[in-house]
């Protein structure tokens, strides 16, 4: 009930392609879905969010897809450059007021080849 | 600071010994978290504090790990009797009441020899 499922575990894109990065959960209590993108030696850091009320946000070149209903969601990397590549971790969590820890995906490595 | 500081930012240590690990969180920031990152592993939570609630500790994988947050800010991480299965990156991160975006420390990695 507590776990969220990522896939792939590492992804090799050519610069310029996309990168797809997938999740899924099971709580549906879960209202919250944040991804982090980690640098070696450095802490994970926030890229982008989303709330189940939408089913898509884009900032720049990253795009969240989020489907309720298979509760299932997913990061898109448009035009994927070398500066890109890292480990990203999804995450959920419940309660939109900070009473809910922040459960994570085993984290995907993600190498793009210029 | 400017950002979630911990220290020691390395630490090597021999099975059976204590450690602690200290967390510094942004100033202001309620809520308070430690992570375990194992290699090539995801991030495992262990506990979580916010405000004066009493904490989440389920996370905590067993009695011989602990942390305390002194005056609603520095956090210690404590593992006694260390086990080489205790060798990892333990992340702190905190974030403003209300707001569930986490702002990350650099770690500390622990070796456990």
């Amino acid at each position: 009930q507590q776990q969220v499922k990522q896939s792939p575990q590492s992804l090799i894109v050519q610069k310029g392609g996309i990168s797809i990065i997938n999740c899924a959960y099971e709580n549906t209590a879960f209202d919250y879905f944040p991804w982090y993108q980690q640098f070696p030696g450095k802490g994970p850091a926030l890229l982008i969010a989303i709330r189940p009320d939408v089913s898509e946000k884009k900032e720049g070149r990253f795009t969240i897809s989020f489907n309720k209903s298979a509760k299932q969601f997913s990061l898109h990397i448009m035009d994927s450059q070398p500066g890109d590549s890292a480990t990203y971790f999804c995450a959920a969590s419940r309660g939109s007021s900070n009473t809910g820890k922040l459960i994570f995906g085993q984290g995907t490595t993600l190498q793009v080849k210029p | 600071g400017a950002g979630v500081s911990q220290s020691p930012s390395n630490k090597v240590t021999e099975k059976g010994k204590d450690v602690e690990l200290r967390c510094d969180p942004i100033s202001g920031h309620t809520a308070l978290y430690w992570y375990r990152q194992s290699l090539g592993q995801g991030l495992e939570f262990l506990i979580y504090f916010q405000g004066n609630s009493a904490p989440d500790k389920s996370g905590l994988p067993s009695d011989r790990f602990s942390a305390e947050r002194t005056g609603g800010s520095v956090s210690t991480l404590t593992i006694q009797r260390t086990q080489q299965e205790d060798s990892a990156v333990y992340l702190c991160a905190s974030s403003p009441q209300g707001d569930n975006v986490l702002t990350f420390g650099a770690g500390s990695r622990l070796t456990v020899l």
